[in-house]
């Protein structure tokens, strides 16, 4: 079985501030994790994924995330938050043998001006 | 190249009428999902298709659902008799062959209203 946490309902931060929106999962064997982002009323759109290779990825719009085995976690960064990132983050898992992504409940940043 | 395409983009039954909704995936994909999101719920996957064949529907309810993708033409996900809980926003997503750590891609949804 595969499951994602996503902690937090809802992320405030200033525009300019650093961000974090944390994402912890479990599967069996090798993870595939993903960022996806949400705009009101639109569909998701991919942020950055994880495979392998090193742990620090780069996504798009400035966004990064750091898997962490140990932790089994994937939370996404940015380093100075823009209004216009205010939006619904998912997180999502997939193990290897697995067809079918499993997502997060979704988190809501809100960046302030 | 077309992104992932779904119509209507609004639908309106009432109840114990039928509502399809169509999926057209991107090109050269051959994987469709189908998610079902509710406010303050997430994302629901419902099942995955892929080309003739039903893989996993373990999301879908037994009753009054169900879905195809057809050798041509687009997905259709369809749903009897609709009741006032079917209300939501239904959500496609593709993405191309092989079991990798392939990305999926969501068309805009069809927000289904049931009065």
């Amino acid at each position: 079985a595969q499951s994602v946490a996503q902690p937090e309902d809802q992320v405030n931060v200033a525009e300019g501030n650093p961000l974090t929106v944390k994402c912890t999962y479990s599967v069996s064997g090798n993870p595939y994790l993903f960022w996806y982002v949400q705009y009101p009323n639109r569909g998701l759109q991919f942020l950055l994924k994880y495979i392998t290779g090193d742990n620090l990825v780069k996504g798009s719009y400035g966004f990064e995330a750091e898997f962490n085995k140990s932790q089994t976690s994937f939370h996404l960064k940015k380093p100075s938050a823009l209004v216009s990132d205010s939006a619904l983050y998912f997180c999502a898992v997939r193990g290897e043998g697995s067809y079918i992504p499993t997502f997060g409940r979704g988190t809501s940043l809100i960046v302030h001006p | 190249n077309a992104g992932v395409m779904q119509n209507p983009r609004h639908l309106v039954r009432r109840r114990g009428q039928e509502a399809r909704l169509r999926c057209s995936p991107m090109k050269g994909h051959s994987h469709v999902y189908w998610y079902r999101q509710l406010p303050e719920e997430g994302l629901k996957f419902m099942v995955y298709l892929q080309k003739e064949n039903i893989i996993d529907e373990s999301g879908m309810p037994k009753e009054r659902f169900s879905a195809e993708f057809p050798k041509e033409g687009p997905s259709i996900l369809r749903i009897q008799q609709v009741v006032r809980g079917d209300s939501a926003a239904y959500f496609c997503a593709s993405s191309p062959p092989g079991q990798g750590g392939n990305e999926q891609f969501f068309g805009p949804g069809t927000r289904l209203t049931v009065l």
